[in-house]
């Protein structure tokens, strides 16, 4: 039973560029949530996408969107990029929504 | 929002101690977990622990729901216990599912 993936694992952006991250939930999970932890850092709440649509959001500017497919995988999509964008990008999946959650093993992004 | 608060923040122990990370949180909760970070940035599931308390093997944890705190209890620590290990809640009704995060305990296992 595959747990939580993500992809890529590490990547390198220029300030101002757009990049976008992939998450496929564990077996059975329908709900998947993205989280941003800075260094040294706990994770901060990005949004969480149920049923193909955005259910809940942090507080993060429009910059960040998101995306959940079909089978329920997401993609991330960061705009134009900040050097304060640098992070490790988590996914976590949960059914139902408010159930337990479990992370995958992150994307780092470093934004030079 | 709710209000997550770790302690200590920083702990050094020897191999065999045994050691209580503490989570205090601001409202009721509908969820709480506690997650150990490994060097590579995996949160690994501990317990999923509203209230009440559960073991697994060396680790028990325990939850206070009425008085908003949770307890991770480790004994006889390895050097491989070392790490950050965060609790997060949610508040349920329009938080339902926001998982808020502790700042961590950072745990260090000398052998």
């Amino acid at each position: 039973d595959a747990g939580v993936t993500q992809s890529p694992t590490h990547l390198i952006k220029t300030r101002g560029q757009q990049v976008t991250l992939r998450c496929s939930p564990k077996s059975g999970h329908d709900t998947v949530s993205w989280y941003q932890q800075a260094l040294g850092q706990g994770p901060q709440f990005i949004f969480q996408y149920y049923e193909e649509e955005e259910r809940q959001r942090g507080n993060f500017p429009d910059r960040f969107s998101g995306h959940q497919f079909p089978n329920y995988s997401s993609e991330l999509n960061v705009n134009a990029l900040l050097l304060g964008d640098s992070a490790l990008y988590l996914c976590a999946s949960s059914s139902p929504p408010g159930g337990t959650q479990y992370f995958g093993p992150g994307t780092r992004l470093t934004v030079l | 929002g709710i209000q997550v608060e770790q302690s200590p923040p920083d702990l050094i122990l020897q191999e065999g101690a045994n050691s209580t990370l503490r989570c205090n949180f601001s409202d009721s909760v509908n969820n709480l977990q506690w997650f150990h970070q490994n060097p590579w940035g995996q949160l690994i599931n501990l317990f999923y622990i509203p209230s009440g308390t559960k073991q697994n093997g060396r680790l028990s944890a325990t939850t206070v729901a009425t008085e908003r705190y949770s307890l991770l209890y480790i004994s006889s620590s390895q050097t491989t216990d070392s790490g950050v290990y965060f609790c997060a809640t949610n508040a349920g009704g329009t938080s339902y599912g926001k998982l808020t995060f502790g700042q961590g305990t950072i745990l260090t296992v000398h052998p």
